[in-house]
């Protein structure tokens, strides 16, 4: 079965520092998609940024990027110049079409931000 | 609407009682999922519809647990004779059809329960 591990319970990071967060998973298939959402203390889910998994090209939003090894199964999210409102807890997911499209969570990493 | 509706945004009952939560996805989205999420903690996946598959149910934690989808659209996620440990947010989201893995998933605000 299809599993998605965030190994960081909790973070912390200096204002305008840069902070990597960690995401792996277990599949066998090599059609997917990977997505970082982004939960603040409002509870909203926001997403953050996705990852096509054929796309070699790493995503980037801005600030965010990630850093995709499909070799190593790893899909960190990188945050940089962070700032006060980037605190909050952050998922990584993981979808498929062979899997009837049903999306798997990680169990999530908090974020803390340092003034 | 514009976004995935949940009602009502908070909810306090008796231990015992029964509780309705209801969620309303994005038009067009056939996909729905039901989340319950402690305080401070990781989504706990409840169930899964998808068209009109035979929802997943494979995340419900007991048979106090159950959710409907009536005409593709409107859900409601039902908890019988409600537990303390039933306290909790509980997320709906939804997304486009099965097919569309790149789409990510919508989330309403949740409807955070508190049993007394």
């Amino acid at each position: 079965a299809q599993t998605v591990t965030q190994s960081q319970p909790e973070m912390s990071v200096q204002e305008a520092e840069t902070v990597t967060l960690s995401c792996t998973y277990d599949t066998s298939e090599s059609d997917y998609y990977l997505f970082w959402y982004k939960q603040p203390p409002s509870r909203q889910m926001i997403l953050v940024i996705r990852q096509e998994a054929y796309k070699q090209q790493n995503a980037t939003e801005n600030r965010f990027s990630v850093n995709f090894q499909k070799a190593a199964k790893s899909f960190s999210l990188k945050i940089s110049d962070s700032q006060l409102g980037d605190a909050a807890m952050y998922f990584c997911a993981y979808r498929s079409p062979l899997r009837d499209d049903k999306i798997i969570f990680g169990k999530g990493t908090r974020l803390h931000i340092l003034p | 609407g514009a976004g995935v509706s949940q009602s009502p945004s908070n909810k306090v009952t008796e231990k015992g009682k029964d509780v309705e939560l209801r969620c309303d996805p994005i038009s067009g989205h056939t996909a729905l999922y039901w989340y319950r999420q402690s305080l401070g903690q990781g989504l706990e996946f409840l169930i899964y519809f998808q068209g009109n598959s035979a929802p997943d149910k494979s995340g419900l934690p007991s048979d106090r647990f159950s959710a409907e989808r009536t005409g593709g659209s409107v859900s409601t996620l039902t908890i019988q004779r409600t537990q303390q440990e039933d306290s909790a947010v509980y997320l709906c989201a939804s997304s486009l059809a099965q097919g569309s893995s790149n789409q990510p998933q919508h989330f309403g605000d949740g409807t955070r329960l508190s049993i007394l």
